[in-house]
């Protein structure tokens, strides 16, 4: 089955750490998203890329970075300078042809220690 | 930073009751509207993808319109049934990007 995989569900980080959230997928899309979501708010953009070895700074990118070094693969590093990690991340990817919706993969959820 | 809105923020309907719900978004430079369907641990599913002002899209007991002159969609429900609880969101496309509203939690009581 195709689709977008995130791991892991929950994740754990100390102050001070940096983590990483992992995002695949199988759909052979260029476009690949990371959002955060926060009770009650919509899905904030953090970063994106339109392809592979290229990515764009989101609304809310400061305390984050990412790669792209495979079409399949959009890691997301949290890094201590993100000063309240402590959300809820949702990895999407997309075709670029035409207007494709976006499909999510199940989200980690990111809690500091 | 682009602003979204959906309202209400939450609905509570009984089981056969119709209901409908609203998107709001800027206007200008519009290129598309995007609904999607949250359910409860589980990952938001597309429902709708709409770009012409006028558009009227539907998917068995939901329907959504579009006016993108107004800037707004509403999203329909006819007879809700408990499995249509979730929350929806609707996303408005600017170039490759998306803004998402907050959007609207339906729980449908049987």
């Amino acid at each position: 089955d195709g689709g977008i995989t995130q791991s892991p569900k929950y994740l754990f980080r100390k102050e001070g750490q940096n983590v990483t959230l992992s995002c695949e997928q199988n759909l052979n899309h260029d476009a690949m998203y990371w959002y955060r979501q926060d009770p009650g708010q919509g899905l904030r953009l953090i970063y994106y890329s339109q392809i592979v070895n290229d990515f764009q700074k989101g609304d809310i990118a400061e305390g984050y970075s990412v790669s792209r070094e495979k079409k399949e693969s959009f890691p997301l590093t949290v890094t201590s300078a993100q000063k309240n990690p402590t959300a809820f991340y949702l990895c999407a990817s997309r075709d670029r042809g035409g207007n494709q919706p976006q499909h999510f993969g199940d989200g980690t959820r990111l809690s500091i220690l | 930073i682009l602003n979204v809105e959906q309202s209400p923020q939450s609905l509570h309907v009984q089981e056969g009751d119709s209901t409908n719900f609203t998107c709001s978004f800027p206007s200008s430079n519009f290129y598309a509207l995007h609904w999607y369907r949250w359910e409860t641990a589980k990952s938001p599913e597309a429902l709708f993808v709409m770009t012409l002002n006028g558009d009227e899209k539907k998917k068995g007991r939901i329907s959504a319109t579009l006016n993108t002159k107004e800037g707004y969609s509403y999203l329909y429900i006819k007879g809700s049934q408990p499995e249509d609880s979730a929350t929806y969101l609707c996303a408005s496309r600017y170039g490759q990007n998306f803004v998402f509203g907050p959007g609207t939690r339906l729980s449908v009581l049987p």
